[in-house]
């Protein structure tokens, strides 16, 4: 099975800021790596897919990048409803793992 | 609109069954894979189970497997999960996600319901 680890486990940040949460496969993925925002109370969002397309109506502040093994999502000039909780997803291969999450807070 | 609205999450003892229903509008259903997702109480994402648009091929995560089985009813827009010999480790949010193709290979979780609670206690 292919194990994804992130990073930081949480981070604090003030509105204005870039914050950029790191993804790790245990193994090459290609591009197979979709990002997602999870607010309290609420399902999951996609927010990125195949590691760096924009889903649709997703702001223009999230990008992704990365191929193989490690991944970056980046927002830029992070906003109040930003803060939630970040998960990649390998889907190359099943079980379509996740990550243990990236908790974004204000500072 | 797309909506996937999931039901029939209980309280059920250690060793018992419960079967849960995901009702899909608003796509073809048919022409979607489906997952199961679920969250544990104040805990990550855990990827349960797939199901092909035509109900084979299905894959199950190991900590389900032999437990819990998948399955849909193109006919009736739904997908399944039967869980049965549940366990306290099973107590979690369960979420059906739709996969997404487009132009990629592999897909996304491009729509979501609300989740159904399933809680595993005596």
């Amino acid at each position: 099975d292919i194990q994804m680890t992130q990073s930081p486990s949480s981070l604090s940040a003030s509105v204005g800021d870039r914050v950029t949460i790191t993804c790790r496969a245990s193994q090459s993925i290609s591009t197979y790596l979709n990002w997602y925002q999870q607010k309290p109370g609420k399902a999951p969002k996609l927010l990125i897919y195949v590691a760096s397309s924009l889903q649709s109506e997703v702001p223009s502040r999230f990008s992704g990048s990365g191929s193989g093994t490690d991944f970056t999502l980046t927002i830029n000039s992070l906003q109040p409803e930003d803060f939630a909780t970040y998960y990649c997803q390998q889907s190359y291969s099943t079980p379509r793992t996740f990550g243990p999450g990236t908790k974004v807070d204000i500072k | 609109e797309v909506q996937l609205v999931e039901s029939g999450g209980g309280l059920v003892q250690p060793g018992g069954s419960l079967r849960l229903s995901c009702a899909a509008s608003g796509f073809t259903f048919s022409s979607y894979e489906m997952n199961w997702v679920r969250q544990a109480p104040g805990k990550g994402l855990e990827w349960v189970s797939y199901i092909s648009s035509s109900g084979s091929p299905i894959y199950y995560a190991d900590s389900v497997k032999g437990r819990f089985t998948i399955s849909r009813d193109n006919a009736k827009n739904s997908l399944f999960l039967q869980m049965n010999t549940l366990r306290a480790e099973d107590t979690a949010l369960y979420y059906c996600a739709r996969g997404y193709y487009g132009n990629s290979a592999y897909p996304r979780f491009d729509y979501w319901g609300q989740g159904t609670l399933v809680t595993v206690s005596s």
